[in-house]
């Protein structure tokens, strides 16, 4: 069956350019999640989107980094004037209410 | 501040040799601890454990929650090459957030 999917799965940027992370979850899951994973460390909680409203966006860093669900179900995160900082894989997770979260094979984000 | 901590960080081991990875945790509300097999990008999910003292067991894979200490183990027996990976932990919260808090992660290298 089909899985949570992202596109693209490398993404190579220069700094102060703009960059969009698209993910598409497993069909008819309610709940849908970002994360970011640096080098050697575990994924790291951004936003969390119930249906199409932002549920939880607490771990978004700053307001360069925003993410939009329109029709509740694919979702993309969007980094304005993108940062060294910034380069990690972006992961994204789907579940159904309440259930386990099932993660894509992420977006390797690289800024130049 | 919830967190989770792991260890050992890396672990190098032989074929059929049986492993213990360790996961302490300090979450706000704790509903459940998940354990999570990550290869190259996509965390696979391996258990999610609730209560205290019941085994999960999936295979040469097993896990176990003690929720009066905070902590989980996952074992593995009669290790293959093939268990190589990071072994990532997390923690989940109750409200109507389901974001997880992820440890650093345990990388294991089984060697032949």
């Amino acid at each position: 069956g089909a899985g949570v999917s992202q596109t693209p799965s490398n993404k190579v940027t220069e700094k102060g350019k703009y960059v969009e992370l698209r993910c598409d979850p497993i069909s008819g899951h309610t709940a849908l999640y970002w994360y970011r994973q640096s080098l050697g460390q575990g994924p790291e909680f951004l936003i969390y989107f119930q249906g199409t409203g932002a549920a939880d966006d607490s771990g978004l860093p700053n307001d360069r980094f925003f993410a939009v669900r329109p029709e509740g179900s694919v979702s993309t995160l969007k980094i304005q004037r993108t940062e060294r900082g910034d380069s990690a894989v972006y992961l994204c997770a789907s579940s159904s209410l309440g259930s386990t979260q099932y993660f894509g094979p992420g977006t390797r984000l690289t800024v130049l | 501040e919830d967190k989770v901590v792991q260890s050992p960080l890396s672990l190098v081991v032989h074929e059929g040799d049986t492993v213990t990875l360790n996961c302490s945790y300090e979450v706000t509300n704790f509903r459940s601890l998940l354990w999570y097999k990550q290869e190259k990008k996509a965390p696979t999910f391996l258990f999610m454990l609730t209560s205290s003292g019941i085994e999960k067991k999936s295979g040469r894979l097993s896990s176990i929650l003690d929720k009066k200490e905070l902590f989980s183990i996952l074992n593995i027996t009669a290790t293959q090459t093939g268990d190589s990976a990071i072994y990532l932990c997390a923690g989940h919260g109750s409200g109507n957030t389901g974001k997880l808090i992820f440890g650093q992660g345990t990388t294991l290298q089984v060697k032949p």
